[in-house]
């Protein structure tokens, strides 16, 4: 069964620190993965994708991620996090001719000063 | 240059009543989807249309009706609601018809729905 896991519920971290949100998906084919950003009381914005070719992807907003297929994870980082990035990030997975996306349950990112 | 407007945000329903909850689209995007985001839940599906007269569900399609009788219009419709169904709605489309094509998804800013 194809599932997506974000373990972590809830990050904080000061401004200026590094990033990491933890991505595990479990899917039966090829997977494309993909990170979503939600900002409070809007609708979900694209971040980045992964299709095939090089494993370490770039996004906007300074985000990036890495497709570890031995590991079945998808984590997204960011070098040095700015108090605008506070918001719910979701990871996401589908298939190729697949008809949606199933999504994590979401990691909430707090940033403090 | 609008991409996916959702009608209404906020809505309060007593239990047994129904309403429609419109998607719109102006990209021309063949795929349009309903999406409840609940707490602790992520977002699920719960129907979803690969063009324009056509439907299928999702994950959670239980209580739920959808129409797209234009390409550029998808509703949801709650015939008779429950306050299982108080949540955030939200609705996506896409152009390709590939997932993997597709680039990820436009989504709407959401509809918060209770149920008293």
């Amino acid at each position: 069964a194809q599932s997506v896991t974000q373990p972590d519920i809830h990050i904080t971290v000061s401004e200026g620190a590094s990033l990491e949100l933890r991505c595990n998906y479990s899917y039966g084919a090829t997977p494309y993965l993909f990170w979503y950003v939600q900002s409070p009381g809007q609708g979900l914005q694209l971040l980045l994708k992964y299709f095939s070719g090089d494993t370490l992807v770039q996004g906007i907003k300074g985000f990036e991620a890495e497709f570890k297929r031995s590991q079945s994870s998808f984590n997204l980082r960011k070098p040095s996090v700015h108090w605008s990035d506070a918001a719910e990030y979701f990871c996401a997975v589908g298939a190729f001719a697949g008809n949606q996306f199933y999504f994590g349950t979401g990691t909430s990112l707090t940033v403090i000063p | 240059n609008a991409g996916v407007t959702q009608t209404p945000k906020f809505r309060v329903l007593k239990t047994g009543q129904s309403m429609t909850l419109l998607c719109a689209q102006d990209m021309n995007h063949e795929y349009m989807y309903w999406y409840r985001q609940d707490p602790g839940m992520g977002l699920r599906l719960i129907h979803y249309s690969v063009g324009e007269g056509t439907t299928a569900k999702g994950e959670v399609p239980d209580g739920y009706n959808v129409s797209r009788l234009k390409k550029q219009n998808f509703l949801l419709g709650l015939e008779s609601a429950a306050p299982s169904q108080t949540s955030v709605y939200f609705c996506a489309s896409s152009y390709s018809r590939t997932t993997g094509g597709n680039y990820g998804y436009t989504f709407g800013s959401g509809t918060r729905l209770t149920v008293v």
